[in-house]
This record gives C-alpha cells, sequence and structure tokens, in this order.
C-alpha cells in the first residue's frame, strides 16, 4: 500500500509565476490535509479537503492561494503570484475519518 | 487561540532518558498527536493520547492529562537515531468530521554520545 504521495519534492519559481503542489493521499482515504512548514518553525494547517469539497480553509491566506481536490485525480494547492515569503516545505496529510494523519514527503518551495 | 507550548531544544546522552513536555489550552481539543521528524523528511507518526493516562510502545511513551492540558512524550534507551525534532499536536474536530492537528513548534532532540 503506497503512503501519501507528493510531487515534485522540490520547486523552484520565480517571483510571479504560479506553484502547483499535488498530493495523493493514501489508497482509501477520502480526507486530505495541507501544511506549511517555514524554515525552523512548525507546521501549520492550512486546508482540509475531501473529495470535490473544501471542509476548512481557516488556515489559507485569503489571497493568491487555493486548493481542491477534485472526484479524480490527486489534490492540488495552487499559489499564484508567488512571493519570496512562500517559499517553505508543504506537507500534504490524508487519513481515514478519524484517526492518525499520514503525512507525504512534502514540497519544498523556494522562490528566487 | 489554541496554543501548544514545547520546549524549543534539548540534549541528552546515547542510553539515557529524555521527557518532553507540551502544554496546551485544555478547550478545544479532542487528543493529542506526538510526531518524529528528521530534518528535511516528513513527520512520522508516534502516539495518539485521546484518554488520560500513560500510553506504552517500546522505546517511546506518551502520558495525558486533559484536565491540565499537558502531556509529555518519554524516550527511553535513547540513541544516536533519536536525534529529531518531536512535534506535539492538538486535535480537534472539524464540523464533525475529520480532525485538524494544530502544532506546537517542536523539540529538537539532540543525542550526544
Amino acid at each position: 500500500n503506497a503512503g501519501v504521495m507528493q510531487n515534485p519534492r522540490h520547486l523552484v519559481r520565480r517571483r510571479g509565476q504560479e506553484a502547483r503542489l499535488r498530493c495523493s493521499p493514501m489508497k482509501g482515504h477520502s480526507h486530505v490535509y495541507w501544511y506549511r512548514q517555514l524554515p525552523e518553525e512548525g507546521l501549520k494547517f492550512m486546508v482540509y479537503l475531501q473529495k470535490e469539497n473544501i471542509i476548512d480553509e481557516s488556515g489559507m491566506p485569503k489571497e493568491r492561494f487555493s486548493a481542491e481536490f477534485p472526484k479524480e485525480g490527486p489534490s492540488i494547492l495552487r499559489i499564484q503570484q508567488v512571493v519570496r515569503g512562500d517559499s517553505a516545505a508543504y506537507f500534504c496529510a490524508s487519513s481515514p475519518l478519524v484517526g492518525e494523519q499520514y503525512f507525504g514527503p512534502g514540497t519544498r518551495l523556494t522562490v528566487t | 487561540g489554541q496554543n501548544i507550548d514545547q520546549p524549543t531544544e534539548m540534549t541528552a546522552t546515547e542510553g539515557a532518558i529524555v521527557q518532553i513536555n507540551c502544554t496546551y489550552q485544555t478547550s478545544g481539543f479532542n487528543g493529542l498527536f506526538w510526531y518524529q521528524q528528521h530534518a528535511g523528511e516528513a513527520p512520522t507518526f508516534l502516539s495518539y493520547n485521546v484518554l488520560d493516562g500513560l500510553e506504552e510502545k517500546g522505546r517511546f511513551s506518551s502520558f495525558l492529562s486533559r484536565s491540565k492540558g499537558y502531556s509529555y512524550l518519554l524516550l527511553k534507551e535513547l540513541q544516536m537515531k533519536d536525534s529529531a525534532s518531536y512535534l506535539c499536536a492538538g486535535v480537534s474536530m472539524i464540523k464533525a468530521a475529520g480532525n485538524k492537528l494544530t502544532f506546537g513548534g517542536g523539540t529538537r532532540v539532540l543525542v550526544k554520545p
């Protein structure tokens, strides 16, 4: 049973470009969470999604950030017009209805 | 807000025991997770406490007191590979479905020979 998969593992973008981060949850998991980890800091919750629904996006910046989890395919975290402050590790986690969240390897975004 | 507080850094000797404390506000959380995170890697699950008391799993144990808003992670017989960050995370239900984790800043443990 493959774990949570994220790609790309490393992403470099220039200021103003768009970044697309993908997450495929573990088989059988319908709940996806996105977290951001700034250098030397803890993980911060961004958004929680189920298939085709955003359940809680209280941790998402109001502008430039969006997330989706379509019926088919991976969950996507999209950051438009990236700025240097967006440089961070973005982790996706998945879970069954309740219980442990399993984390993916993360995408390290660097904005130059 | 729902703050999770844990020490920033701890140092211990190989073979010793280290206890990492975590305090949180008593309202809003339904349980507590502990994760281990090596530098540059994803967090990996260590333990989940939803009831008061001690949960033991091999060299690692975790304790929770909900009334005091207090948890600790106990690492016994420390090995060099245990050098990592240990993350305490409070769990809150989201609209009666799914769990949202609120993480502390993590405790970096350095194991010395």
